[in-house]
Formats: C-alpha cells, sequence, structure tokens
C-alpha cells in the first residue's frame, strides 16, 4: 500500500529552526510538495521537489531523497504565523496526489 | 497567481436537505479540479477527481449519488451533498490544477464548512 509518514506534532521556539520529516512509499514517485495549512483555512502550496537535493525559498527549504524516499521541510526564524500544520504529498505513478496526516507545529514564544 | 474561490465558506442546513459548493478558478482555466473533505486533525481526504465535460472519477468509498459533480465549464465546479446528514459535517475543499501547466501545484479554494443539523 501507500504511505506516508509525518511526525503529529512538533513543538519549536520562536527564533529557532524546526525540521519537520516526511517518508513516504508510494507506487512510483512524480514529485513531493509540501503545504502549510492553518487551522480552518485550505492549504497553501510551499515547495515542489522532483529531482534530489535542497531547494530553498526564504525561510523555507526542502530537501528530497528519492533512493531513501525521504524528504524534510526546514523552517528558520520561526515566526509565531508559522504556527500551522505542514502537509507533506507525494505525486505516485499514476498522478494521483498521496497526502500525509499533516504535521502540527507549534510556536512558542 | 492563480486563484481559486470558494462559495460558500460556511453553510448550515437541515437533515435531509441539499446544498451546493461552487469551485471557480478565477484567472485561469482548469481541466481538472479535485474535491476534498477534511475532518477535525485529519488529512485531506479525496472524494473525486472532476474533469471538463466529463463524468467525475470517485474514490472509493465515496457515494458518487450522495456526492454529486458537475464541471461543465473550465472555470466551474460544483460539489451537491444531497440528502445531507449531520455525519456528512465536515471541510470540503476544491483544488485545480491549470490546464497545459504541468509544475505538479494545486491551487486551493479558501474551503466550505458545511455544518447538517
Amino acid at each position: 500500500g501507500q504511505n506516508i509518514d509525518q511526525p503529529t506534532e512538533m513543538t519549536a521556539t520562536e527564533g529557532a529552526i524546526v525540521q519537520i520529516n516526511c517518508t513516504y512509499q508510494t507506487s512510483g514517485f512524480n514529485g513531493l510538495f509540501w503545504y502549510q495549512q492553518h487551522a480552518g483555512e485550505a492549504p497553501t502550496f510551499l515547495s515542489y521537489n522532483v529531482l534530489d537535493g535542497l531547494e530553498e525559498k526564504g525561510r523555507f527549504s526542502s530537501f528530497l531523497s528519492r533512493s531513501k524516499g525521504y524528504s524534510y521541510l526546514l523552517l528558520k526564524e520561526l515566526q509565531m504565523k508559522d504556527s500551522a500544520s505542514y502537509l507533506c504529498a507525494v505525486r505516485d505513478s499514476n498522478y494521483q496526489l498521496i497526502w500525509g496526516a499533516g504535521t502540527k507545529l507549534i510556536i512558542k514564544p | 497567481g492563480a486563484v481559486v474561490s470558494q462559495h460558500p465558506s460556511r453553510v448550515i442546513c437541515k437533515s435531509g436537505t441539499s446544498v451546493k459548493i461552487e469551485c471557480r478558478s478565477l484567472d485561469f482555466q482548469a481541466t481538472t479540479m479535485f474535491w476534498y473533505r477534511q475532518f477535525p486533525k485529519q488529512s485531506l481526504m479525496l472524494m473525486a477527481t472532476s474533469n471538463e465535460g466529463s463524468k467525475a472519477t470517485y474514490e472509493q468509498g465515496v457515494e458518487k449519488d450522495k456526492f454529486l459533480i458537475n464541471h461543465a465549464s473550465l472555470t466551474l465546479s460544483t460539489l451537491t451533498v444531497t440528502s445531507a446528514h449531520p455525519e456528512d459535517s465536515s471541510f470540503y475543499i476544491c483544488s485545480a490544477k491549470e490546464a497545459g501547466r504541468d509544475t505538479g501545484e494545486l491551487f486551493f479554494g479558501e474551503g466550505s464548512r458545511l455544518t447538517v443539523l
């Protein structure tokens, strides 16, 4: 079966750095996505990785290792507004998106 | 950037009635739209894939006669929850894929919170 694992919840301090991991087992691979979702709102796109390596976009970076079935989202200089759920999603060989359950990130002052 | 508008954002209805939710791509054409359902503290659950001009493809376990999807134009898809019951109360979200562009990014609507009394 297809499976995406990410931690349920993480806590970090304002101004610090946090890494949210995602491991996946899917039928094929056509890209990995990270989305941010604030409570009661729709997800917003953060990043897309299809090749191995690190993609940096401002305070957010996303890393992919296809051989390990692994990705992480790195958030730097954390701000209170970064408190949200972070969803990892993988596009499989049928171009279907498989969603992780999301990681709830709590930022403390 | 691409904008998807979903309406209504909140709806409360009585059990047994039907509710229609609209999903519009405002500044791009969307040949494919997706409808999701999300329960509190859970991830998105894909209900169906809606293709313009053809029948929707429903995921296993989703009743197509209960969740009617229509994608009559390149900018509009609708989800109708028929004979709604309290267990249908949920957050329904649509997303759209821009025609001719395959970055993989999906553009999400704001979501519609349905409460069935």
